[in-house]
């Protein structure tokens, strides 16, 4: 069946400039990660969606990013004024559930954004 | 706050080579800890977990202990292939509601495997 996808692969922007990356998780999973993967580190959590509401918000690192779904499936992560240290690999990453009972997460491909 | 440090990179072997990629945590409570595998041009992969103390995970002749005494989760494997050059990446999964699963990772081991 289809995996995680995330589009665009690849994204310029210059500095200043508002970006939108896109998550489509894997059909029925009802829960939903954003992490951020700066070069040569792993990836750091942003945000966490259980269904449509934002359950855990606790890694976004200012106002300039925010994160929606919805309709509890796509996920929109938006990043306003872009600074050159927004540059990284966004991640999205779903589960068939969230919450305290162990679920894995399956990876899309990631989205790789350079602000320059 | 959780951690999670990961033995610096890169590894290079030679195929057939003993691999061992060294990995320790600091987190609350009793974590499950995790392997993935991320290969050149592709997504984050489980590679294999475990959920407790003592439980050992595995998965395509790869290892590791979940040793809580050392707060450590080594990946072994005995004997190396070219196909196993990637970024190995160690993380780990808090346990309680409140984490909701979220996963803190290490900053990721590249590993090159020669013929």
């Amino acid at each position: 069946g289809a995996g995680v996808s995330q589009t665009p692969s690849n994204k310029v922007t210059e500095k200043g400039k508002y970006v939108e990356l896109r998550c489509d998780p894997i059909s029925g999973h009802t829960a939903l990660y954003w992490y951020r993967q700066s070069l040569g580190q792993g990836p750091e959590f942003l945000i966490y969606f259980q269904g449509t509401g934002a359950a855990d918000d606790s890694g976004l690192p200012n106002d300039r990013f925010f994160a929606v779904r919805p309709e509890g499936s796509v996920s929109t992560l938006k990043i306003q004024r872009t600074e050159r240290g927004d540059s990284a690999v966004y991640l999205c990453a779903s589960s068939p559930k969230g919450g305290s009972s162990y679920n894995e997460q399956f990876f899309g491909p990631g989205t790789r954004l350079t602000v320059l | 706050g959780n951690s999670v440090t990961q033995m610096e990179g890169p590894v290079t072997l030679s195929e057939e080579a003993f691999l061992t990629i060294n990995c320790t945590y600091t987190a609350t409570g009793y974590p499950s800890l995790f392997w993935y595998v991320q290969y050149p041009g592709e997504g984050l992969q489980l590679l294999l977990k475990a959920t407790k103390a003592d439980d050992k995970g595995s998965n395509k002749g790869f290892e590791a202990t979940y040793r809580k005494e050392t707060t450590s989760f080594h990946l072994e494997k005995g004997s190396v292939q070219v196909s196993d050059s990637a970024v190995y990446f160690c993380a780990l999964r808090s346990a309680g509601g409140t984490s909701y699963g979220k996963l803190t990772f290490g900053q990721g081991t590249i590993l090159t495997v020669h013929p």
